[in-house]
């Protein structure tokens, strides 16, 4: 069983769509971190999220952290082909430092 | 944001050879470092943490005598190979613990890519 549940695994959309990408758990987590990465490339950090009930905006994507800091979600409005790539959501657990990774979702926007 | 690199980026070696991938953080100094690999298309899988100046703690089911890491200095870690073999083609991802804001934040190397013949 994954500690961190990620959703959806693929996704495939046309451009101009919006989209979300969600991260469940039943653990507690002291912060919660998301990531973009490109084929052959390492993971690039996109935000890191730690108060319950955290919303952070980054152009066109929306990070929200759950209230009980279990969960927390992505939110993309008018996708486009520079979005694709593969989105990781990483949670440290309260009282340890070491990160647990979703499986990641496979994101393509078609021009 | 804070600077990992890695090198190389891509190294294509015989089996039976070792491989050293070093892992560097160019703007802050961090006490830990992990080392991931990914397979095509998956997440990251850890394989070990390595804090400055101790022995790693590896994953269940990593080979320590297989996969040899040192952290020599706040700013170093490095990932051996030992005997290589076609099964260990994958790829290989540092990352840096720290680097100022959020401590739990990890800066990721940009990836290096192990084919062995």
């Amino acid at each position: 069983t994954q500690l961190l549940e990620q959703s959806p695994q693929f996704l495939s959309i046309q451009e101009g769509e919006n989209l979300t990408v969600y991260c469940n758990s039943s653990s507690v987590f002291s912060s919660l971190q998301w990531y973009r990465q490109e084929p052959g490339e390492g993971p690039v950090l996109l935000v890191t999220v730690v108060t319950g009930g955290e919303v952070k905006k980054l152009k066109r994507l929306t990070f929200q952290f759950g209230d009980a800091r279990k969960d927390s979600s992505l939110h993309i409005t008018a996708a486009q082909p520079g979005d694709t790539g593969l989105y990781l959501c990483a949670g440290v657990l309260r009282g340890s430092y070491i990160p647990t990774f979703g499986r990641g979702t496979s994101l393509i926007v078609h021009p | 944001g804070a600077v990992v690199s890695q090198h190389p980026s891509r190294v294509i070696c015989k089996s039976g050879t070792s491989v050293k991938i070093e892992c560097r953080s160019l703007d802050f100094q961090a006490t830990t470092m992990f080392w991931y690999r990914q397979f095509p298309k998956q997440s990251l899988m850890l394989m070990a943490t390595s804090n400055e100046g101790s022995k790693a703690t590896y994953e269940q089911g990593v080979e320590k005598d297989k996969f040899l890491i040192n952290h020599a200095s706040l700013t170093l870690s490095t990932l051996t190979v030992t005997s290589a073999h076609p099964e260990d083609s994958s790829f290989y991802i540092c990352s840096a613990r720290g680097g100022g804001g959020y401590t739990d934040t990890q800066y990721f190397g940009p990836g290096t890519r192990l084919t062995v013949l």
